[in-house]
């Protein structure tokens, strides 16, 4: 079992419909990150969480609300997405989020289509 | 603020001729600097990672990379490629005040490796 496990790994929808992306870490970390990896542009950072709480929302427009019910757990509901929001997003984890020393584990992505 | 640019998009090497891949990062402190690679459909995985001390660091997979701070560059390099190598390499640069201020690591935009038989 990886340590990050993202699903779904593709999901298309419309413009109108509400879906979720779930993210799981087994490595017992207290930070999780959302990530938006769209062609040709550097990684984007979203969202932060520490300890459950949002500690960084990287002006992210209001159809992504993330959810961190505990520190293994992470959601992204979508909600009237436009067809500019189709990316990879990933979720990543890392033991504390104050040290940068630490690496950024890294699940293998949700592949989103916005039609 | 903090940026990292790697230069090259897309770089094809045969295999087992050596590479290396290029980044230049702006940071007033000293850096945390990161080099990951993502095989395609995969996540970002480490390869490496400098905070202080000797400045050529040694990775997994037989990679390398050093860190010239006059330079403000941290290239990456490989003496003899292998055709599983193919994928996108990502240099990242991270705060050492973090602060919840912004991300706490920022990423280039990559460069893709194609590799020739």
């Amino acid at each position: 079992e990886t340590g990050v496990t993202q699903t779904p790994r593709h999901l298309v929808m419309g413009m109108t419909n509400k879906k979720s992306l779930k993210c799981e870490q087994h490595l017992g970390h207290n930070a999780m990150y959302w990530y938006k990896q769209s062609a040709k542009k550097p990684l984007e950072l979203m969202f932060v969480y520490n300890f459950k709480e949002q500690t960084e929302n990287n002006s992210v427009p209001s159809r992504f609300s993330p959810e961190c019910p505990n520190s293994s757990h992470l959601f992204l509901h979508l909600h009237t997405l436009q067809p500019e929001d189709s990316a990879l997003y990933l979720c990543a984890s890392s033991p504390r989020l104050a040290d940068l020393r630490g690496e950024l584990f890294f699940g293998e992505g949700s592949r989103l289509t916005v039609l | 603020a903090q940026s990292v640019t790697q230069p090259d998009i897309h770089i094809t090497v045969s295999e087992g001729a050596s590479l290396e891949l290029r980044c230049n990062y702006s940071y007033g402190a000293t850096p945390y600097l990161f080099w990951y690679v993502q095989s395609p459909g995969q996540g970002l995985q480490l390869l490496l990672k400098y905070f202080s001390g000797d400045t050529l660091v040694q990775g997994i997979k037989g990679f390398e990379a050093e860190f010239k701070r006059s330079q403000s560059s941290f290239n990456l390099r490989k003496p003899s490629v292998h055709w599983s190598d193919a994928a996108e390499y990502f240099c990242a640069v991270g705060s050492m005040n973090y602060g919840g201020s912004q991300g706490n690591l920022i990423f280039g935009k990559g460069t893709k490796l194609s590799v020739k038989p």
